[in-house]
């Protein structure tokens, strides 16, 4: 079935550092892509998404590209703050199957000390 | 401020208790989600309702029993719990439940944190 697989975490950097956090899907058919975050004591939020292929989603400095060819949704972003600090979920709608289903990743906890 | 409200935020039960959780959104969406969140394992989708009809039932254990008695409000009834079922139980909700290319965003509440001893 679909799936989602992030990279491992956690990720320590420091402030302004650059961020990647990997992220690779499989789907049978053209799955939307997302991003949610998660900061501590909260629920998740939407951070980005991208619709089909090539679509960039951006927000708050975060970007990710929805990548066809290699199955693939990076988030980065050129410099980060402490308010950063939470943990990132990549996810899928895998809507071709039942009402819209999102699919998520474990999730990478970010840290970024000051 | 959240437009998805869940109460209580934290929750420790016995095995042998009942308890219910509470969810409420305030944004006028049709679907209703519950989602629990376990350490080291992805989120998993457990309920889902669609204008207060079940539309979705993931293979839950029955000791988890979901009320929808309205597109507002949304439960999660507990009874004879066991420790592993021990996590963050997320509600969340969306303005439908489609099966088109744009289902998102979901918004979620803040969760209840629950801990059976």
């Amino acid at each position: 079935g679909d799936s989602v697989t992030q990279m491992e975490g956690p990720v320590t950097l420091s402030e302004e550092a650059f961020l990647t956090i990997n992220c690779t899907y499989t789907a049978t058919g053209y799955p939307s892509l997302f991003w949610y975050v998660q900061y501590p004591g909260e629920g998740l939020q939407l951070l980005l998404k991208a619709t089909k292929a090539d679509d960039k989603g951006s927000n708050k400095g975060f970007e990710a590209t929805y990548r066809k060819e290699t199955t693939s949704f990076h988030l980065e972003k050129g410099s980060v703050q402490v308010s950063d600090s939470a943990v990132y979920f990549c996810a899928l709608n895998d809507y071709g199957g039942s009402q819209g289903n999102l699919i998520f990743g474990k999730g990478t906890k970010l840290s970024v000390k000051p | 401020e959240t437009g998805v409200t869940q109460t209580p935020r934290h929750l420790v039960m016995g095995m042998t208790n009942k308890k219910s959780l509470k969810c409420e959104q305030h944004l006028g969406h049709n679907a209703m989600y519950w989602y629990k969140q376990s350490a080291k394992k992805p989120l998993e989708l457990m309920f889902v309702y669609s204008l207060e009809e079940r539309v979705e039932n993931n293979s839950v254990p029955s000791r988890f029993s979901p009320e929808c008695p309205n597109s507002s409000h949304l439960f999660l009834h507990l009874h004879t719990l066991q420790p592993e079922d021990s996590a963050l139980y997320l509600c969340a909700s969306s303005q439908d439940a489609g099966t088109g290319p744009d289902l998102g965003p979901l918004h979620f509440g803040n969760g209840t944190r629950l801990t059976v001893t």
